[in-house]
């Protein structure tokens, strides 16, 4: 069964303390992973699309990274506006077309 | 929210009628999902189509339909709606050259 989870499933830091928050995954076969930011009230937003084992892309304070079994969004020197959920999703080689999603990290930055 | 709308953004509905929910995009995407967020399930792929008049179910389709009569517009159908369908309604559009997926604002759903 395919399967995305998530960890810490809540996270509390204080503004500019560095951290990363972890995705693993089993599946049949990855076609992509999905990194996205929902902030309360609102439609997740997307963030960073990777397809390969080492493959990396930055934006801002984020970086998101991939391995074989799992990927890692860390966060350098956060600021209170960093404050979201964050989603990882997978899309299945094969499977139906839509995302596999996590429970997603609720990151907390404080001032 | 990348052109795309929602119709109702919020709805409270009795059990047993029948609700329609309403996506509608001006991106020209050919792919558009309907998926549900619950308090610890995350979010969940109900239906998707990939074009007019196609569509497929996805891991939680048991009690919604979905109609596309136009690229722009498709409708989610609870034809009898029960308490276990109140939950958060997410539409998504994709044009797959990317597979990125782009949500809009939500319909917040509660069946009473």
């Amino acid at each position: 069964e395919d399967q995305v989870t998530q960890s810490p499933e809540a996270l509390r830091l204080q503004e500019g303390e560095s951290s990363s928050l972890n995705c693993s995954y089993t599946v049949s076969g990855l076609r992509g992973l999905f990194w996205y930011r929902q902030d309360p009230g609102k439609g997740p937003e997307f963030l960073f699309t990777l397809y390969s084992a080492g493959e990396e892309k930055e934006k801002e304070r984020l970086k998101a990274t991939l391995t074989k079994k799992e990927s890692f969004l860390h966060i350098t020197a956060p600021k209170p506006e960093d404050s979201a959920t964050y989603l990882c999703a997978v899309q299945i080689k094969g499977g139906a077309d839509g995302l596999t999603f996590g429970k997603g990290t609720h990151l907390i930055i404080q001032p | 929210d990348a052109g795309i709308t929602q119709s109702p953004r919020h709805k409270v509905t009795e059990t047993g009628t029948p609700v329609t929910l309403r996506c509608h995009q001006t991106e020209n995407h050919r792919y558009m999902y309907w998926y549900r967020q619950d308090p610890g399930h995350g979010l969940r792929l109900i239906h998707y189509s990939y074009g007019v008049k196609d569509t497929d179910k996805g891991e939680v389709s048991d009690g919604y339909s979905v109609s596309r009569s136009k690229t722009e517009d498709f409708l989610l159908t609870l034809e009898s709606a029960t308490s276990s369908q109140t939950s958060v309604y997410f539409c998504a559009i994709s044009d797959r050259v990317t597979d990125e997926q782009y949500f809009g604002p939500g319909t917040r759903l509660t069946v009473t």
